[in-house]
């Protein structure tokens, strides 16, 4: 079964500064893998969506990295915003299956 | 297009009522997905289909039936309510296996 982990769980930096979210899973045959953004109360944002020939994806500030081999993905936030504040979720789609598995998040604070 | 409209927003039952939590999305998508969100955990799969007229189980099926009687249409039957029923509802879709998949708002159920 596929185990995706995110951490740290919470994260707290000062309004500018770059910073990385990290995200790992234990089966890495996977067809793609995607990073969403969550609001409270609210459902989920798609950001990225790197599928698994593909070593990164970039999205105007965020840049989305996956190395397969070693079960990992990494979201980076340049120049980091307090609206950037919310809940990181990365998801993991294995080969041949149809759904995603989720990790539990990094919820993201930025200090004005 | 509104993308995925799930209703309602919010609902209480009482310990044995049932319900059906709608989830419509107007993007002429393939597949669609029911996950539920529990605090401090990762979305898991309750059912999804991969067109109209066909259903499979996700990870956590048990107290839940589906229908997808059209490419629109997706919702979600709990037949008998129970309190580990109580959490966050989300219905997704996505075009084609290369696409993202997108989230509706989330219904937001709790039984008492």
């Amino acid at each position: 079964k596929q185990e995706v982990t995110q951490i740290p769980a919470a994260l707290s930096v000062p309004e500018g500064e770059n910073l990385v979210l990290n995200c790992s899973f234990t089966d890495s045959a996977i067809y793609n893998l995607q990073w969403f953004r969550q609001d409270p109360g609210k459902g989920l944002t798609s950001l990225l969506l790197i599928q698994s020939s593909q070593r990164e994806q970039t999205s105007g500030r965020l840049n989305a990295s996956l190395d397969k081999s070693s079960g990992r993905s990494t979201l980076y936030i340049a120049a980091s915003q307090p609206g950037d504040s919310a809940t990181y979720l990365c998801a993991v789609r294995r080969t041949g299956a149809n759904n995603l598995f989720f990790g539990t998040g990094t919820r993201l604070t930025v200090i004005p | 297009n509104a993308g995925v409209t799930q209703t309602p927003k919010f609902r209480i039952l009482k310990i044995g009522q049932s319900m059906t939590l709608q989830c419509t999305q107007d993007m002429n998508h393939n597949y669609m997905y029911w996950y539920r969100q529990d605090p401090g955990m990762g979305l898991k799969l309750i059912y999804y289909s991969v067109g109209a007229g066909i259903t499979d189980k996700g990870e956590v099926p048990n107290g839940y039936n589906v229908s997808r009687s059209t490419t629109e249409d997706f919702p979600l039957r709990l037949e008998l309510a129970a309190p580990s029923q109580t959490s966050v509802y989300f219905c997704a879709s996505r075009l084609d296996s290369n696409q993202p998949q997108h989230f509706g708002d989330g219904t937001r159920l709790s039984i008492l």
